[in-house]
C-alpha cells in the first residue's frame, strides 16, 4: 500500500517559516491535499491540488509537489497556526485514499 | 452554508455494531460523494471508505472489508456508516467528509466527528 511519511513534529518561532514535508514514491505525479487539525476539531483543508488555497485560507499557506516530496509552507507563522497537519493523496493503483502520518507544528 | 452534522457519541461493547449518521445540508446532496475517516485517540487520520450518494455504490478500505457498510438516504440527505464486530481498537472519532467526485478531489467539508468508545 502507498505510504506517506511526514516528520512527527516541527517547532518554529513566530514570524518564521515552517516547511512540512510529505514523502511518497513519485508523489509528484499525483495531486496532494493538506489539512490542518486543531485539538478537538475536525480537519480543514488548507491547500488542495498541490498549491491551491481555498477561500478564507491566508496567503501565508502555500504548497509545492515534485519528485518524491510534497511540501506545505507556512510563512510568517502565527500562534494560531499551531496544529497537526496531514497530507493526503488518492492512490490510483489501489483506489484507496491515503493520509500522511501527520506533523505537529508547535509555535515557540 | 454547507453543514455536515453527525450523530452523537456512542458507547458499545466488544462484538457489537455501531451505526453513525451524517446529515448534509446547504447543497445538493447527490452531487457530492461522502467519505468516512476515523482517528483513534492521539493517532492520525485513517480512511475507511467512500459512498456515491447518487447511485449508492461504495468502495471500502481493504482493512474494513466485511466489517463496514456505508449507505445513504437521499430523501433526508443522510449517509450512514455501520461498523460491526467492534473491538477496543475501534475506539475512535469517526468523521464524514464531502468530496466533489471520487478520485483526486480534496475533502472540502467535514462533519464535527462522532466518538465511538468500545469497552466492556
Amino acid at each position: 500500500s502507498y505510504v506517506l511519511t511526514q516528520p512527527p513534529s516541527l517547532s518554529v518561532a513566530p514570524g518564521k517559516t515552517a516547511r512540512i514535508t510529505c514523502g511518497g514514491n513519485n508523489i509528484g505525479s499525483t495531486s496532494v491535499h493538506w489539512y490542518q487539525q486543531k485539538p478537538g476539531q475536525a480537519p480543514v483543508v488548507v491547500i488542495y491540488y498541490d498549491s491551491d488555497r481555498p477561500s478564507g485560507i491566508p496567503e501565508r499557506f502555500s504548497g509545492s509537489n515534485s519528485g518524491n516530496t510534497a511540501t506545505l509552507t507556512i510563512s510568517g507563522v502565527e500562534a494560531g497556526d499551531e496544529a497537526d497537519y496531514y497530507c493526503q493523496v488518492w492512490d490510483r493503483s489501489s483506489d484507496h485514499y491515503v493520509f500522511g502520518t501527520g506533523t505537529k507544528v508547535t509555535v515557540l | 452554508q454547507v453543514q455536515l452534522v453527525q450523530s452523537g457519541a456512542e458507547v458499545k461493547k466488544p462484538g457489537a455494531s455501531v451505526k453513525v449518521s451524517c446529515k448534509a445540508s446547504g447543497y445538493t446532496f447527490t452531487t457530492y460523494y461522502m467519505h468516512w475517516v476515523r482517528q483513534a485517540p492521539g493517532q492520525g487520520l485513517e480512511w475507511m471508505g467512500i459512498i456515491n450518494t447518487s447511485g449508492g455504490s461504495t468502495s471500502y478500505a481493504q482493512k474494513y472489508q466485511g466489517r463496514v457498510t456505508m449507505t445513504r438516504d437521499t430523501s433526508t440527505g443522510t449517509v450512514y456508516m455501520e461498523l460491526s464486530s467492534l473491538r477496543s481498537e475501534d475506539t475512535a472519532v469517526y468523521y464524514c467528509a464531502r468530496v466533489a467526485a471520487a478520485g483526486q478531489e480534496a475533502f472540502d467539508y467535514w462533519g464535527q466527528g462522532t466518538l465511538v468508545t468500545v469497552s466492556s
